[in-house]
């Protein structure tokens, strides 16, 4: 069974401009959260999604957004980015809510 | 409100020897427990979780742990470490009501010596 796939690996943005990021979970996994980890703050919780619901929102400015698909794929957009964007973004999934999660590689984001 | 510490940022061990990475909690329900190994530049992976069953929990790659709610720990033990645990470790919590997140430790970053 294939694992969370999240796309790009890496990017490379210049402060002001947004970004977006793609998750794909487990197939047959219908939640789906977010995480930002940096060196400073460790692992961070963004957002969860279960069947295209937001149902959890992590303490982030409103910049940062996200959804979720019928597929239960993910996406998140951030915009007017800073710097301090910097981070690895990762996605996790879980076959229902409040079970345990299965992350993907991450998302390297670099904003100069 | 759930937290999670993780005792030690950094622990050191020879290749062989046992490893101890400990962990203590907090939370307002009943919780789950996870630990998580991420390696380099890569994602997380899950070694082993409690969900309210027996509370001495095995994991992949020969790691356990054992839940104890009187101590509100949730230490990761491994009895003969190998160079490739080398890896940071994140202790994780999430309280057993719909909708909540999971809440991570610092991490500690585990080197094994030859």
């Amino acid at each position: 069974k294939a694992g969370v796939t999240q796309t790009p690996r890496y990017l490379i943005k210049t402060r002001g401009q947004q970004v977006t990021l793609s998750c794909s979970p487990i197939s047959g996994h219908r939640s789906v959260s977010w995480y930002q980890q940096t060196p400073g703050q460790g692992l961070q919780f963004l957002f969860e999604y279960f069947s295209e619901t937001q149902r959890n929102k992590g303490n982030f400015p409103g910049r940062f957004s996200g959804r979720q698909f019928s597929n239960s794929r993910s996406e998140m957009n951030v915009s007017t980015l800073e710097l301090g964007d910097s981070a690895l973004y990762l996605c996790a999934s879980s076959a229902i809510e409040n079970t345990e999660a299965f992350f993907g590689q991450g998302t390297r984001l670099t904003v100069v | 409100a759930q937290s999670v510490t993780q005792l030690d940022s950094h622990v050191s061990v020879s290749e062989g020897t046992p490893v101890l990475l400990r962990c203590n909690y907090s939370s307002s329900y009943s919780p789950s427990l996870f630990w998580y190994v991420q390696h380099p530049n890569k994602g997380l992976q899950l070694l082993l979780k409690y969900t309210s069953a027996a509370t001495l929990v095995k994991g992949i790659n020969g790691f356990e742990a054992e839940f104890k709610k009187s101590e509100t720990s949730f230490h990761l033990t491994k009895p003969s470490a190998h160079m490739s645990d080398a890896a940071e470790y994140f202790c994780v919590v999430r309280a057993n009501q719909a909708g909540t997140a999971l809440i991570f430790g610092k991490g500690t970053t585990l080197s094994v010596s030859s």
